[in-house]
């Protein structure tokens, strides 16, 4: 049973680029939620995902938009980078989103902004 | 809004116990989630509490008093390998976690 996988593992991008980060949810898992975590601090939820359709987004500008895929996997895209945009960046899964089922974590993308 | 506080940094012996303390504010409080984080390395799932009380884990138990917006994690005969930063999290109905910066432990010989 393949647990959370997120690609790439790390990415170096520079100033005003885009990128894209992928997830694969847990086995059996319908739910999607990303988040930014910088060194020293606790991840800092980003958005959610379920049933295709952002449900819950945090504090973040819209430069940060995602997908989510009818296989239930997703995508995480930044645009115009920013140098704070470095980070890791995780993503968690779980079933239903407002069931406060356990949140397994993926083992995240590090990403770093020149 | 959402607020999670708990300490930045703790120190404990090996097979000694030690109590981390987490304060949330949350709208919509739906249960209180305490998280492993070795450097480097994703979040992993330790503890849950939705009810006031404790939940007991193996070495690792949970408490929650909801009136009252605290929570903590016990960890009984500290190991090495549990030295990691401990990440406290509130949960809404609305489906969305709150992080706190995590309380980095350092197990001593």
């Amino acid at each position: 049973d393949a647990g959370v996988t997120q690609s790439p593992t790390h990415l170096i991008k520079t100033r005003g680029q885009q990128v894209t980060l992928r997830c694969s949810p847990k086995s059996g898992h319908d739910t999607v939620s990303w988040y930014q975590q910088a060194l020293g601090q606790g991840p800092q939820f980003i958005f959610q995902y379920y049933e295709e359709e952002e449900r819950q987004r945090g504090n973040f500008p819209d430069r940060f938009s995602g997908h989510q895929f009818p296989n239930y996997s997703s995508e995480l895209n930044v645009n115009a980078l920013l140098l704070g945009d470095s980070a890791l960046y995780l993503c968690a899964s779980s079933f239903r989103p407002t069931s406060a089922d356990i949140q397994y974590f993926g083992a995240g993308t590090r990403l770093s902004v020149l | 809004g959402q607020n999670i506080d708990q300490p930045t940094e703790m120190t404990a012996t090996e097979g000694a116990i030690v109590q981390i303390n987490c304060t949330y504010q949350t709208s919509g409080f739906n249960g209180l989630f305490w998280y492993q984080q070795h450097a480097g390395e994703a979040p992993t799932f330790l503890s849950y509490n939705v009810l006031d009380g404790l939940e007991e884990k193996g070495r690792f138990s949970s408490f929650l008093s909801r009136s009252k917006g605290y929570s903590y994690l016990l960890l009984k005969e500290l190991q090495m390998k549990d030295s990691a930063s401990y990440l406290c999290a509130a949960y809404t109905n609305a489906g969305k976690s709150t992080f706190g910066d995590g309380t980095t432990l350092t197990v001593k010989p």
